[in-house]
């Protein structure tokens, strides 16, 4: 166990709903990722979040938005869902910003799109 | 676009044998690194290994890493059924700010 949680383990939406997913980073992470892994593919980057500021961006749409709390839990928000957007969305925390540290990551949020 | 390309895509082996997966990327890097998934659950971290390290040990698992040709490989030996998991390799984007993952090898081991 990674000591980093998500929130809902499963979600089931319609096309056209918005969405939030929670993500609790593993004590002493300032910096935490989102990556959204379709079936069968490698997870594919989101954003990232250092210090409640967004440290870099994946080609992803400006309907997924992000937030980073005061106490680094962060939330992932998917406005006007699509059926693409059927995936396990994993977060991961890490101590330093960037691609150079190791990653921590929680077991991931299954949405499903209708 | 993908930068790190595992290979093969699924491998099967029997217990207590040695199962070998390559990974090959595409521009200069300064670490790479190894996860595990198991069946659609949250990846867990096994070896980063940086650009100046030929190799790294982890218990049975070891890794290689050759920056002239831009590919590492993770070997694990005496495998178990417990092994039975997706392998990725992951290296970091042109910014330097996230990782990008390959496809991944579906390793199967059978006892």
């Amino acid at each position: 166990e990674t000591g980093v949680t998500q929130s809902p383990t499963h979600l089931i939406k319609t096309r056209g709903q918005q969405v939030t997913l929670r993500c609790s980073s593993q004590s002493g992470h300032n910096t935490v990722s989102w990556y959204q892994q379709a079936l069968g593919q490698g997870p594919q980057f989101i954003f990232q979040y250092y210090r409640e500021e967004e440290n870099g961006r994946g080609n992803f749409p400006p309907r997924f938005s992000g937030l980073q709390f005061p106490n680094y839990s962060s939330e992932l928000n998917v406005n006007a869902l699509e059926l693409d957007d059927s995936a396990l969305y994993l977060c991961a925390s890490s101590l330093q910003k960037g691609s150079t540290d190791t990653q921590y990551f929680g077991p991931g949020t299954r949405l499903t799109v209708l | 676009s993908q930068q790190g390309e595992e290979d093969p895509q699924a491998l099967s082996i029997q217990e207590g044998e040695n199962a070998t997966m390559n990974c090959s990327y595409k521009t200069s890097i300064n670490n790479l690194q190894w996860y595990r998934q198991n069946s659609g659950r949250g990846l867990v971290h096994l070896i980063l290994i940086r650009s100046n390290e030929r190799e790294k040990h982890s218990g049975r698992l070891r890794v290689t890493l050759d920056t002239s040709k831009k590919s590492s490989s993770l070997l694990i030996t005496a495998s178990r059924a417990a092994d039975t998991a997706s392998y990725f390799c992951a290296t970091p984007n042109q910014a330097g700010t996230a990782l990008i993952f390959g496809k991944g090898t579906t390793l199967s081991v059978s006892s």
